[in-house]
């Protein structure tokens, strides 16, 4: 069964302190992996699209990173502004979006 | 404005009752996909319209049921509502190649 975890579930940093966040999946067929960021109340946002193993694409503060059995989200030196909920999905096999459950970020002055 | 319209924002209903839910997808986007987001779980698919036609159906209850209208938007029917269909209700559309899927900002349903 496709499946998409999440970790940590919480993650709280101090402005500029760097961390990352991770998303390990088991899909038959991966045909993208998607990172979105999520506000309270609010719908989830686009932020990257990976394909194959070994890709990187940049934004801002934020890096993300794909191999066969997981992504990472690089956060940079983050800001309060930064505080949300990022969430990993995987495109497998139809059209749908299989979601993890979220790192829900907190970055402090 | 990610381009995906959803109305109404803020839905609150009784148990029992049954709602509609509208999305208007991006301008050319021909696909409209439907999650449901609870407090303790993630977004969860409930189903798919490409075009008008049903394309693929994930964990939608049967009381409740979807359809596309030839002008592309689509509608959400939810049906004999229980306090544990309180969720957010979000569409989404298909971006231009290589973006991400675009949602709309969603519906806030609370059943009482």
């Amino acid at each position: 069964e496709d499946q998409v975890t999440q970790s940590p579930e919480a993650l709280r940093l101090q402005e500029g302190e760097s961390s990352s966040l991770n998303c390990s999946y088991t899909v038959s067929g991966l045909r993208g992996l998607f990172w979105y960021r999520q506000d309270p109340g609010k719908g989830p946002e686009f932020l990257f699209t990976l394909y194959s193993a070994g890709e990187e694409k940049e934004k801002e503060r934020l890096k993300a990173t794909l191999t066969k059995k997981e992504s990472f989200l690089h956060i940079t030196a983050p800001k309060p502004e930064d505080s949300a909920t990022y969430l990993c999905a995987v495109q497998a096999d139809a059209d749908k979006l299989i979601f993890g459950t979220g790192t829900r970020l907190q970055v402090f002055p | 404005d990610s381009g995906v319209t959803q109305t109404p924002k803020h839905l609150i209903t009784a148990t029992g009752q049954r709602v509609t839910l509208r999305c208007s997808p991006r301008s050319g986007d021909l696909s409209v996909y439907w999650y449901q987001q609870s407090l303790d779980q993630g977004l969860q698919f409930l189903i798919q319209y490409y075009n008008g036609e049903e394309r693929a159906k994930g964990n939608i209850l049967e009381r409740f049921s979807a359809q596309q209208f030839p002008d592309l938007h689509s509608e959400l029917n939810l049906s004999s509502l229980e306090l544990g269909d309180s969720a957010l209700y979000f569409c989404a559309s298909r971006g231009p190649p290589n973006y991400g899927y675009t949602f709309g900002s969603g519906t806030r349903l609370t059943v009482v």
